[in-house]
């Protein structure tokens, strides 16, 4: 079973300029979720898409940041246009389950760097 | 926002000895978790608690949920290199569905 897989790994670019992120989820789990983690502190949750739904986008930080699950398959995280605080590293996870003992698993990851 | 507080912040042990790390919160969780990160990698699941008191093992590894909720350990004996990278305890709210409320991660580091 193919995992999560997370697209691009690295990405550098401008503060003002636009990077969209991608995430494959392992196939049939209709839960997707966005977490970030800025350097040195904790992994915090985005958002969270059942389908193409939004569950709960509680975590999304302002307006710059659009993620989208067009079909319920892949996600994107866009970010327009992009500031230096929006560095760190975005994890997708996806889920089979809707309660909690459905495990997350983890892609591996997309650090951004904003210079 | 909830907060879980991760201690120690980093850890360099030799190689034999045993590792004990621990989350606290001010919040009642219903579910603890303890995930490892490998560099360049996500997270990935070691043990799940689901009851308060429970003690769970996973190889090296023992977790307990705390009686009161609000707190987790994890435990490593003979630590081995290959336990290098960083821990991150994560809970779930009641009510919180599947989401997760991570600690800061504590770096463990092993000398041969």
């Amino acid at each position: 079973e193919a995992g999560v897989t997370q697209f691009p790994s690295h990405s550098v670019i401008e503060k003002g300029q636009t990077v969209t992120l991608r995430c494959d989820p392992i196939s049939g789990h209709d839960n997707l979720y966005w977490y970030r983690r800025v350097m040195g502190k904790e992994i915090k949750f985005l958002l969270h898409f059942v389908k193409e739904s939004k569950q709960d986008e509680s975590g999304m930080p302002n307006n710059r940041f659009l993620a989208e699950r067009t079909g319920g398959t892949y996600s994107t995280l866009k970010v327009q246009p992009a500031e230096l605080e929006d560095s760190g590293v975005y994890f997708c996870a996806s889920s089979y389950g809707q309660k909690g003992k459905s495990p997350l698993h983890f892609g591996n990851g997309t650090r951004l760097t904003v210079t | 926002g909830q907060q879980l507080n991760q201690s120690p912040q980093s850890m360099f042990i030799q190689e034999g000895e045993d590792v004990s790390m621990n989350c606290t919160s001010s919040s009642i969780f219903n579910t603890w978790l303890w995930y490892k990160q490998d560099p360049g990698e996500g997270p990935v699941l070691l043990i799940a608690l689901y009851k308060a008191g429970e003690l769970t093992s996973n190889g090296r590894l023992t977790a307990q949920f705390g009686i009161t909720r609000k707190d987790s350990f994890l435990n490593i004996s003979a630590s081995i290199p290959s336990d290098v990278g960083i821990y991150f305890c994560a809970g779930i709210l009641t009510g919180g569905g599947n989401k997760l409320t991570f600690g800061t991660g504590t770096q463990l580091k092993v000398e041969l």
